[in-house]
Formats: C-alpha cells, sequence, structure tokens
C-alpha cells in the first residue's frame, strides 16, 4: 500500500463541471503539496497545506489532520484544467509523492 | 526572474556513457531539490541541498549517481556510467526557507539512456 494515495487515478468531465480530486495518506506530515504537472510536462505547485482550506482562483484545497485526508476541487472546469494532479506529503525528511490524478476536461 | 532553468532539456546517450544534468536555482533561493520522473514510480526525491550543503541524498539510486552544488547559483546531477534503467524525466526545483515552502520547478531534462 502507498504511504500517499489518490483516487481517482483518472478523470474526465464536461467544461463548467465541479471536480474534486481526493488524496489520503498514511504517515505523519507537517504540511501537504497540490502540484500541476501540464501535458508538456512542466510542473508547478499550486498549494501547500498544513491546515484548513486555502482558495486560489477556481482551485481549492482543504486537508483535515484528523482523517488524513485532502482534497483539491476545481469549480467551473476548463479544458486549460487538464493536467495531472499530483499530491505530495511532507513527512520528516522525506517528500512522498502520490501517483498523481489525470484530468481531461472536454468543452 | 527567469525561474529555475535546466540544461540540456533532452538528452540521448548510449549505455556507459557519462550524464551531466544542470540547474539553476531563483536567484536567493537557499534550498535546491533534485527529483526524477518515470512511468513506473512516479516523482521521486533524489537529493536535496540547503545552503550548498547535501542534506539528505537518501533517495539517490546507486553509486552512480552524483550530485553536486558547488555555489549558490549552480548545481549538477551527474550519472556514471548511465544505465538504459536511469531513462527518465529529471527535475530541479528550489524554494526559499526550505521544503515546507512553495517550489519552484524547473522545466526538467529528459533524459534517454539507449
Amino acid at each position: 500500500k502507498n504511504e500517499v494515495e489518490q483516487s481517482p487515478q483518472n478523470l474526465t468531465a464536461q467544461e463548467g463541471e465541479f471536480i474534486t480530486i481526493n488524496c489520503s495518506y498514511s504517515v505523519g506530515i507537517s504540511a501537504l503539496h497540490w502540484l500541476q504537472q501540464h501535458p508538456g510536462g512542466g510542473i508547478v505547485s499550486l498549494f501547500m497545506l498544513s491546515s484548513g482550506k486555502k482558495k486560489h482562483g477556481r482551485l481549492i484545497a482543504t486537508i483535515n489532520i484528523q482523517e488524513k485526508h485532502s482534497s483539491l476541487h476545481i469549480t467551473a472546469s476548463h479544458p486549460r484544467d487538464s493536467a495531472v494532479y499530483i499530491c505530495a506529503a511532507h513527512n520528516t525528511d522525506k517528500l512522498i509523492f502520490g501517483t498523481g490524478t489525470r484530468l481531461q476536461v472536454f468543452p | 526572474d527567469a525561474g529555475v532553468i535546466q540544461s540540456p532539456r533532452h538528452e540521448v546517450t548510449e549505455m556507459g556513457q557519462e550524464v551531466t544534468l544542470r540547474c539553476k536555482p531563483i536567484s536567493g533561493h537557499d534550498y535546491l531539490f533534485w527529483y526524477r520522473q518515470t512511468m513506473m514510480r512516479g516523482l521521486e526525491l533524489l537529493i536535496y541541498f540547503n545552503n550548498n550543503v547535501p542534506i539528505d541524498d537518501s533517495g539517490m539510486p546507486e553509486d552512480r549517481f552524483s550530485a553536486k552544488m558547488p555555489n549558490a547559483s549552480f548545481s549538477t546531477l551527474k550519472i556514471q556510467p548511465s544505465e538504459p534503467r536511469d531513462s527518465a524525466v529529471y527535475f530541479c526545483a528550489s524554494s526559499l526557507l526550505g521544503r515546507q515552502e512553495t517550489q519552484y520547478f524547473g522545466p526538467g531534462t529528459r533524459l534517454l539512456v539507449l
């Protein structure tokens, strides 16, 4: 069992739909990252969370430390949101990555 | 700022050859990370530096891999000798104040070892 698991692995949506990507972890963490990797390969850090919720534009990230669970929400999805979304957990000296969720948003 | 700069962007080499990947972090950032991404294993942290000093290299797969950071604006990741299983995309990232802060990724070097 991976220490950081994401679901779903693949996700398709119609433009405008509300999207949720989930991340569960089994290790103690000090913070959790959400990363976005575009089809060209570039990686962008979206959020770094240690508690509560953060919002940036149409993106919202939440974390529940007690439940060891984080979610990334995209409101009013758009085809340009198509990418792989990766969560990464800070566990003492290690960064542990999830396997990613591939999102495709169709017009 | 130009962001994190990596070179080369693509590298094709033959098994047994030495490969050197280069990274220039964002000016002022004191942490630098090297990652590897493969289809099978996803993203993995290889090594990270703080103020040019290697802090954790436990992710380096074996002795064929070495990394240096001779100054605050330059780091190298060397593979010698290279093997086909080293084929991957290698990312460099930098951050200010530490691993718990936002990391800025370079565009990656796509390495293919034949």
